[in-house]
C-alpha cells in the first residue's frame, strides 16, 4: 500500500519560493497507476487543488496558480515535489500530497498527513 | 472552472440520525464525483468515488448517489466519529474543484 509523507519548511518569507517534497513508500513514482497530486487548505477555508504530475512527466496545474507553480518527480529518490514562487500571506496553508488513480474516477485516494506552511516575515 | 455547491453549509444532528448532504455541479460531470471526510488536524479521507462506490474500509452507513449535476452523500445512522466536515469534489475536468464543505455538528 502506497504511503505518502510531506516535508519542507514550516515558515517562509513573502516573495520567496516554497519547496515541498512528498516521499513515496510502498510504491514507485514510476508507476503508471497514479497521478501524483498536491492540494492545500488555508486556515479556516476549504480545499484547493494545486496540480498533478504523471510518471511520464506531464503536468496539469490550477490556472489560479499556474504562473507560480512547478511539480516535478525525482525517480532516484522516489519522491515528487512542489515549488511555489512569489509567496504571499495568502499562500499560508496546510499542504497535502495525494495520489489520484484513474481506477477510482481520478479520486484522491491516498493522502499524506499534511505539512503546515506559514508565509510571514 | 466547474463550480461545486454543497448544501447545507452546516447541520446539527444526533447520534443515530440519518444525514443527507447535497452537492450540485455547474455542468454535467457524469459520475466523476467524490466525497471526502475532513477532521481537524487530519488529512481528508476518501469516502465515496465515482458518485456511488464505497472506498475500501469505509463503513457501509456511508453511501452516495446521483449523476450528471446533482449528487447526495447519505449517512444512514450518524455515529460519534462522523462529526466532521464533508467535501464533494469533481474529477471530470481540470482544474479539479471542491465544494465549500458541510460541517456536521452534534445536536
Amino acid at each position: 500500500q502506497v504511503q505518502l509523507q510531506e516535508s519542507g519548511p514550516g515558515l517562509v518569507k513573502p516573495s520567496e519560493t516554497l519547496s515541498l517534497t512528498c516521499n513515496v513508500s510502498g510504491g514507485s513514482v514510476n508507476s503508471g497507476s497514479y497521478y501524483w497530486s498536491w492540494i492545500r487548505q488555508p486556515p479556516g477555508k476549504g480545499l484547493e487543488w494545486i496540480g498533478y504530475i504523471f510518471y511520464s512527466g506531464s503536468t496539469n496545474y490550477n490556472p489560479s496558480l499556474k504562473s507560480r507553480v512547478t511539480i516535478s518527480v525525482d525517480t532516484s529518490k522516489n519522491q515528487f515535489s512542489l515549488r511555489l514562487n512569489s509567496l504571499t500571506a495568502a499562500d499560508t496553508a496546510v499542504y497535502y500530497c495525494a495520489t489520484m488513480t484513474m481506477l477510482k474516477f481520478y479520486a484522491l485516494d491516498i493522502w499524506g498527513q499534511g505539512t503546515t506552511v506559514t508565509v510571514s516575515s | 472552472d466547474m463550480q461545486m455547491t454543497q448544501s447545507p453549509s452546516s447541520l446539527s444532528a444526533s447520534v443515530g440520525d440519518r444525514v443527507t448532504i447535497a452537492c450540485r455541479a455547474s455542468q454535467n460531470i457524469n459520475n466523476y464525483l467524490n466525497w471526502y471526510q475532513k477532521k481537524p488536524g487530519k488529512a481528508p479521507k476518501l469516502l465515496i468515488y465515482g458518485a456511488s462506490s464505497l472506498q475500501s474500509g469505509v463503513p457501509s452507513r456511508f453511501s452516495g448517489s446521483g449523476s450528471g449535476t446533482d449528487f447526495t452523500l447519505t449517512i444512514s445512522s450518524l455515529q460519534p466519529e462522523d462529526f466532521a466536515i464533508y467535501y464533494c469534489q469533481q474529477s471530470y475536468t481540470t482544474p479539479r474543484t471542491f465544494g465549500q464543505g458541510t460541517k456536521v455538528e452534534i445536536k
